[in-house]
Parts: structure tokens; sequence; C-alpha cells
């Protein structure tokens, strides 16, 4: 069975500081990474995924984040953050086919990010 | 472009009492549709999954049900709330063949259970 542990529930930093969101996971068979954010009173969106080939991922508004098999770590990081990123942020793997060529995913608890002005 | 509805958006029930949540597509064929959940304090939970019209799968036992109509139509269901089914519900929808690659959700559902 997979599992994913985002260690800090609450990540509180100022404006335009770095940021790092851990995200850790337990699979015994290859996995596809992904980051899913959750802003105020709206629904889950995609952020950026890892599926094949360079281990460093890149989504739109700065964020990236990099697979690292032998710590099997996904984290997420931004180096200088905006008030606007401020949502929850939650980390999800997948390893598990569902039939018909879609996979299921599986999430951790989620990190609250706080961006301070 | 394809929209996923989920209604309501927020919901007070009893114990004991039924619920139904629905979930439509729209914009697309012959997708997967999910229902997740998050419990207070908990990460995402997926509870059910369908593949196509009257296929249900259920990843754990509880006390909801899961229904699909029609192709674009998911349905959570109780006939009897407990306090544990409180929390956040999110409707899901992939594309049958995509791999699995994203999943779009909907705005989801507060459900307090008092």
């Amino acid at each position: 069975a997979q599992s994913v542990t985002q260690l800090d529930s609450q990540v509180p930093v100022f404006e335009e500081a770095p940021v790092e969101l851990r995200c850790n996971y337990s699979s015994s068979v290859s996995v596809y990474l992904f980051w899913y954010v959750q802003y105020p009173n709206q629904g889950l969106q995609l952020l950026l995924k890892y599926l094949s080939g360079s281990t460093l991922v890149e989504s739109i508004n700065g964020f990236e984040a990099e697979f690292n098999k032998s710590q099997t770590s996904f984290h997420l990081r931004k180096p200088s953050v905006h008030i606007s990123d401020t949502a929850e942020y939650f980390c999800a793997v997948s390893d598990r086919y569902s039939g018909a060529g879609s996979y299921q995913l599986t999430f951790g608890k989620g990190t609250k990010l706080s961006v301070i002005p | 472009s394809q929209t996923i509805h989920q209604w309501p958006a927020t919901l007070v029930q009893p114990v004991g009492s039924p619920l139904s949540l629905e979930c439509t597509v729209e914009g697309t064929s012959n997708p997967n549709l999910y229902w997740y959940r998050q419990a207070a304090g908990r990460g995402l939970q997926l509870l059910f999954y369908s593949v196509g019209i009257g296929q249900i799968s259920s990843e754990v036992p509880q006390n909801l049900s899961a229904s699909r109509p029609q192709d674009r139509q998911f349905i959570l269901s109780s006939k009897k709330l407990l306090l544990s089914d409180s929390g956040f519900y999110l409707c899901a929808w992939s594309v049958i063949g995509g791999a699995g690659e994203k999943l779009f959700f909907g705005s989801g559902t507060q459900l307090s259970v008092l």
C-alpha cells in the first residue's frame, strides 16, 4: 500500500521569502507524483506533476518540485512567495490502476501556507 | 470546455437523516468519476470511483453508497448519517484513456452532521 506524508500542517512565511513544503511517500512500485492546491473557497487544482523524465518539474506560477527517488520525496519550493500563494497544498501519489487507463490518487493531509505581508 | 458541478456547497444534517450529494460533469463523455472525503485533520480519502454507468467500486467500507444513473452524473448517498460522516466531500472526474494524469475536482460540499 502506498502512503503520503506531509510533515508540516501549517507553514507561515513572510512575503517575498522562500518556502519549501515537504512531501514524502512510500510505495513498493514506481509512482506518479502530484501537487494540488486549494485556494480559499475554491476546489482543488493541479499545480504540477511528475510522470517520468526530468526529476525537476515546474508550474506556471513559479513553484517547482523535485522527485528524489532515493529519499522518496517530492518537496515543493518557491524562491519568493506572494500573498496570492496563500492556500492549502496537497501532495498526492498514484501507483494504482483503476481501469480504463486511469489511476487513483492517495493524498497527504495537506499543508496550509500562510503568506504574511 | 469541461465543467464539473457539485452541490450543495454546505449542508447541515442531523444524525440519522438521509444524504444525497450530486455531481454532474459537462463537456466530456465517458469520464471516470470519483468521490473523495477530507475529514478534519486528515488527508483526502478515496471513497468511490466509477468507470461507467452502473459501475461502482468502493474503496473503504462505510455508511455511504454511490450511484451513477447517467454517464455524467454521480451521486453520493446515505440512508442514515453518522457523526463520523462529517467532512468535506469532493467529486472529481478524469478522462478514460488519459492515464489518470489529471483529476478535475468540484468545489466541494462541507457536510456537518449534528
